[in-house]
């Protein structure tokens, strides 16, 4: 069975800060890699995807993914975080026949 | 814009009630799941469906079913609701892309159904 793990339950930083989430997944075959966010009262909405070609994926609101096939990693990142990025961020993955595993989150706090 | 709606955003019951969460999607999705979200566990699958009337376990089924009569109607059903199911249950739709392949494409979620259980 598939295993997503995020590396930080809670993460704090300041606007202006760089930010990078950790993900690592225990699947070794071909996957579809994906960053989840769920805004405070929002749905959980695709911030962006990994199927194939280039592993620097860009995602809205200026996050970029990059996977790492031989880390088994697929982190988020972004240069300058904002107030408004404040939301739970999931990592989920599949192996493209099963459905999605999703890590545990992580909980982005953006003090202004 | 894909919409996925879930019947309560709320939803307050008893020990040993039957509970029916409902959820429709409007996008013609072949591809409906349930999920439990609880504070650090993250989203855990209860059950899902790839087309009308049929269904498969997720990972957590126990003292759940599901029933897909139509194909944007993905329901919840608590036979007998417990404390231990107090918890935020999202719904999610997804279509098959025939040439990625697998249920587990571009999910869209519903809002949620907050399930307190007394």
């Amino acid at each position: 069975a598939q295993s997503v793990s995020q590396h930080n339950h809670h993460v704090i930083l300041s606007e202006a800060a760089s930010l990078e989430l950790g993900c690592n997944y225990s699947y070794g075959g071909t996957v579809n890699l994906f960053w989840y966010v769920q805004y405070p009262g929002q749905h959980l909405q695709l911030l962006l995807k990994y199927f194939s070609g280039d592993p620097l994926v860009k995602g809205i609101k200026g996050f970029e993914a990059e996977f790492i096939k031989s880390k088994f990693s697929f982190n988020l990142r972004k240069p300058s975080v904002q107030w408004s990025d404040t939301a739970e961020y999931f990592c989920a993955v599949n192996d493209g026949y099963s459905t999605l595993t999703f890590g545990k989150g992580t909980m982005l706090l953006v003090s202004p | 814009d894909v919409k996925v709606t879930q019947s309560s955003r709320y939803l307050v019951k008893r020990t040993g009630e039957k509970v029916f969460l409902e959820c429709v999607q409007d996008m013609d999705h072949e591809n409906m799941f349930w999920y439990r979200q609880d504070p650090g566990l993250g989203l855990r699958l209860i059950y899902f469906s790839y087309d009308v009337k049929m269904k498969e376990k997720g990972d957590i089924p126990e003292g759940y079913s599901v029933s897909r009569e139509k194909k944007e109607r993905f329901s919840l059903i608590l036979e007998s609701a417990s404390t231990n199911q107090t918890s935020m249950y999202l719904c999610a739709s997804s279509t098959i892309h025939r040439i990625a392949g697998g249920p587990g494409e571009t999910q869209y979620f519903g809002p949620g159904t907050r399930l307190l259980v007394l």
